[in-house]
């Protein structure tokens, strides 16, 4: 039972590099997001997809940008890397229905540490 | 927008008693509040949620109640055991018109039970 998966757990960047981080889930959802976690600043949305076919922005967009490959993926990229963007970044999906519960499947996170 | 305080940030309490955990939110639409628990190095997973229709609910030695009025709720945890020693996000948002897309979370508290 992989549920969803993340890759990469760990990675190092120098501030202008850019990197993709990327998730898939096994478990037939239609909607996918992207939050990021930050001491003392509890989850915060980057990106969501709430169907296969369409993005959208969340709280905190800016310097990021989403793909939704199929309905089992959805990548997160930074095109510039900034310090400010040193994070764990976590995936996480549903099956989103207007009678589901909501409960929202988190991947193991990936720290991003950017110099 | 939604706005989500939640306290203590940390929280110690010995083996055997109880736990309490509190939040408020600022916007009366929101109707459904779940609360997540992170242990170290995994994706938050969700344990226990409630909507407005009801003011208590609960699950074995976890248990959520809700004041509408105070616009507050609270996560309690009895008998405690050393696997409940993580952190705890409470939630909020205004579902199912919203979605996930709108779940706010708190600032999150890190409880540890004490052998």
């Amino acid at each position: 039972n992989a549920g969803v998966t993340q890759t990469p757990k760990f990675q190092v960047l120098k501030t202008g590099q850019s990197m993709t981080l990327q998730c898939a889930q096994d478990m037939n959802h239609n909607s996918m997001y992207w939050y990021r976690q930050d001491p003392g600043m509890g989850l915060r949305l980057i990106y969501y997809s709430a169907s296969e076919g369409t993005t959208d922005k969340g709280e905190v967009p800016n310097g990021y940008n989403v793909s939704r490959l199929n309905k089992r993926e959805f990548s997160l990229r930074l095109e510039s890397a900034a310090p400010s963007q040193t994070s764990v970044y976590f995936c996480a999906s549903t099956f989103r229905t207007s009678g589901s519960s909501g409960e929202l499947f988190f991947g193991e996170g990936s720290r991003l540490t950017v110099l | 927008g939604e706005n989500v305080e939640q306290h203590p940030s940390t929280l110690s309490v010995q083996e055997g008693d109880s736990a309490v955990i509190k939040c408020t939110y600022s916007d009366s639409a929101s109707n459904y509040f779940p609360w997540y628990k992170q242990e170290l190095g995994k994706g938050p997973q969700l344990i226990i949620d409630i909507r407005s229709n009801v003011g208590e609910k609960k699950d074995q030695r976890i248990a959520v109640t809700l004041n509408k009025t105070a616009k507050h709720f609270s996560l309690h945890i009895t008998e405690t055991q050393p696997e409940d020693s993580a952190v705890y996000f409470c939630a909020a948002t205004a579902f199912p018109n919203f979605g996930n897309e709108k779940l706010t979370f708190g600032t999150g508290t890190r409880l540890t039970i004490i052998p």
